[in-house]
């Protein structure tokens, strides 16, 4: 069974990035299409983008583009969501998900505050 | 960018009621789009997949149905710990969006 494990909360200033870690277990990560989807308190769901193993290629919400780098590590079957230019509203829970939606991360609390 | 409106945006319902939940997609994206459950404090919980396929171990009073541009979700007989917001999601096209909410309290 795929188990997503996120790292932990990160505080950031504005201006600044954050890159948060989401570790694959049970698969490996090129064998999974990981999504990033955030949610800032109180507020619903937002899609940022996701990392495509079988081709490599990586397709960003127009909202994030040229902000945000998705990748992976395959020797630790790990993927990585960095997002720069940090500013306040970026401040909310960030979730690795599969493809299918059926497997989600646990959430990485970012804070983005001077 | 497809657009996916729900309504309605709250519902308060009685236990055993049956409860509905629409979704309408500002463009047809056939059958990709699939409905998750979030209860306070915790992670999206996916339902319904492909708007009609059942997911193991989802109850299944939960069920989906529609095609095109209209979408439901139905609970039928509502329990407590139904509790959640509900939302849809469509994989049809990029940017992959999600609708707005819909927030279902028990009465």
């Amino acid at each position: 069974q795929v188990q997503l494990v996120q790292s932990g909360a990160e505080v950031k200033k504005p201006g600044a990035s954050v890159k948060v870690s989401c570790n694959v277990y049970g698969y490996r990560v090129t064998q999974l299409a990981i999504h990033w989807v955030r949610q800032a308190r109180g507020k619903g769901l937002e899609w940022m983008g996701s990392f495509d193993p079988e081709d490599g290629e990586t397709i960003y919400a127009p909202k994030f583009q040229g902000r945000v780098t998705m990748t992976e590590d395959t020797s630790t079957d790990t993927a990585y969501m960095e997002l720069s230019s940090l500013r306040s509203e970026d401040t909310a829970l960030y979730y690795c998900t599969t493809e299918a939606g059926d497997r989600w991360g646990q959430g990485t609390l970012v804070t983005v505050s001077s | 960018e497809i657009v996916l409106t729900q309504s309605p945006g709250f519902q308060s319902v009685a236990p055993k009621e049956k409860v509905t939940i629409t979704c309408r997609a500002s463009e047809s994206i056939g059958s990709s789009l699939h409905w998750f459950q979030q209860k306070p404090d915790q992670t999206p919980k996916l339902l319904i997949r492909y708007a009609s396929q059942s997911i193991s171990g989802v109850p299944s009073r939960f069920t989906g149905s529609g095609s095109g541009t209209d979408f439901t979700l139905t609970i039928n007989g509502l329990e407590a710990e139904d509790a959640a917001v509900y939302y849809c999601q469509q994989s049809s096209s990029s940017p992959l969006t999600f609708g707005g909410g819909t927030k279902v309290e028990i009465k």
